[in-house]
């Protein structure tokens, strides 16, 4: 299997923290996106980062992507208690387009 | 942006009977779309790759002749599951690759339920 890591499993934050996330991969890649998905829902796109970028910000939302180490962290500022959901990093490897391995994802809660 | 529409979203069927899943690509064209499935409290994973015109190409384990794949038009493939057992239930996503942006875009998925 070409599905990725991800860490923490869990993570589990107050309002206001900020929350981080890991990810890393195989093989090279064309693109790394985030997505978030709610209990029993579909996924939400969060932001997506080519494999010549190395850090991207959109809102509260900061990703990076170190290629050389074939990982990528993901950011959230000043969480919500919206912000709870499970994260899944997916790639797709160089070549590959569209055709995605997700990671085991992240499961964050933030509470009140 | 890109639209993709999956339907239906929700499903429940008996054992022994079929299951069709449709995904539409609303404003562009895909030659190439894409079958998930996700178990509860798991991640998703790619089930077979569906290109127009030709025969899906499915990911190792996944049994082609149980989850039949047509992928007849520009913006329509389907996934049919024969034979559902309860086992087979499961959340199924399909995306779509906007082949200009080459992106995939995500329909909504359908949550399976064999009973």
């Amino acid at each position: 299997s070409q599905q990725g890591e991800e860490d923490p499993q869990a993570l589990s934050i107050q309002e206001g923290e900020n929350a981080t996330m890991n990810c890393s991969y195989k093989t090279s890649i064309n693109n790394l996106q985030w997505y978030r998905q709610n209990s029993g829902r579909g996924l939400v796109h969060l932001i997506l980062i080519r494999s010549n970028e190395r850090e991207k910000h959109s809102g509260r939302l900061r990703v990076t992507l170190d290629t050389s180490k074939k990982s990528s962290s993901l950011l959230i500022t000043a969480s919500r208690a919206a912000d709870t959901a499970s994260y899944f990093c997916a790639t797709d490897a160089a070549g590959s387009w569209g055709k995605l391995q997700f990671g085991a994802g992240t499961q964050v809660v933030v509470t009140p | 942006g890109a639209v993709v529409s999956q339907h239906p979203s929700r499903v429940i069927c008996k054992s022994g009977t079929s299951v069709k899943i449709e995904c539409r690509s609303l404003d562009f064209q895909a030659t190439t779309m894409f079958w998930y499935r996700q178990f509860p409290k798991q991640s998703l994973m790619l089930m077979a790759t569906s290109n127009e015109g030709s025969k899906a190409t499915y990911e190792q384990g996944v049994e082609k002749d149980k989850f039949l794949i047509n992928h007849a038009s520009l913006t329509l493939s389907t996934l049919t599951v024969t034979s559902a057992h309860p086992e087979d239930s499961s959340f199924y996503i399909c995306s779509a690759l906007d082949t200009l942006n080459t992106e995939a875009f995500f329909g909504q998925g359908t949550r399976l339920t064999v009973v």
